[in-house]
């Protein structure tokens, strides 16, 4: 199995653009979540869904958006993009019963926005 | 509101020392609680975890962690570590209850750096 893997692992952007990070699963996972890492700040969650069709805020939505059209996937949208947003972006994924479940993590894609 | 606090920022140790990583977070209901660990350049992995039960914890690579319910505490130790140690520590917490959907919330993150 792949697990969870992100698209692409890095990209340079202006200010301004817009672009789509996919996160796609195998595991059959119903939860699926976006965070974004900064030095000193840990994880912060953007936005998460816990099924397909859903999506919810999480810490950090702000100019960001999101789609689970699909289970497997879970995209991620910045439409105009700013220099706050240069970070690395991790998505997970979780399977368990009830709230129980650890975390199954992608390798992370790196975002520099110019 | 929920939060995780991870009291060490950076810590540099030589090889063989032993290791405490603090971990304490602010809710005082039912919370499944994970140590992560990410080596250079690559993802984050699952180190342990504490869902019920015994509060002594082993994880991979000789980790251990111990959940204090009443210092709100999960502690992070290693008896003596190795130059291939050095990463950086997460602590997450899943705060239990109706209003929650499973999110974790992380802590800031601890740099350990194993000098040979």
């Amino acid at each position: 199995n792949a697990g969870v893997t992100q698209t692409p692992k890095f990209r340079v952007l202006k200010t301004g653009q817009s672009m789509t990070l996919l996160c796609a699963q195998d595991m059959n996972h119903e939860y699926m979540y976006w965070y974004r890492q900064d030095p000193g700040m840990g994880l912060r969650l953007i936005h998460y869904s816990v099924g397909e069709g859903t999506t919810a805020k999480g810490e950090v939505p702000d100019g960001y958006n999101v789609s689970r059209l699909k289970k497997q996937n879970f995209l991620l949208g910045l439409e105009s993009a700013a220099p706050s947003q240069t970070s690395v972006y991790f998505c997970a994924s979780r399977g368990g019963t009830g709230w129980i479940g650890e975390l199954f993590f992608g390798e992370g894609s790196r975002l520099t926005v110019l | 509101a929920q939060s995780v606090s991870q009291h060490n920022h950076h810590v540099i140790l030589s090889e063989a020392a032993s290791l405490e990583l603090g971990c304490n977070y602010s809710y005082g209901g039912t919370v499944n609680l994970f140590w992560y660990v990410q080596y250079p350049g690559q993802h984050l992995q699952l180190l342990l975890k504490y869902f019920s039960g015994d509060p002594l914890v082993k994880g991979i690579k000789g980790f251990e962690a111990e959940f204090i319910k009443s210092k709100f505490s999960f502690n992070l130790r290693k008896p003596s570590v190795q130059w291939s140690d050095t990463a950086e520590y997460f602590c997450a917490v899943n705060y239990l209850g109706s209003s929650n959907t499973g999110k974790l919330i992380f802590g800031q993150g601890t740099t350990l750096q194993v000098k040979p």
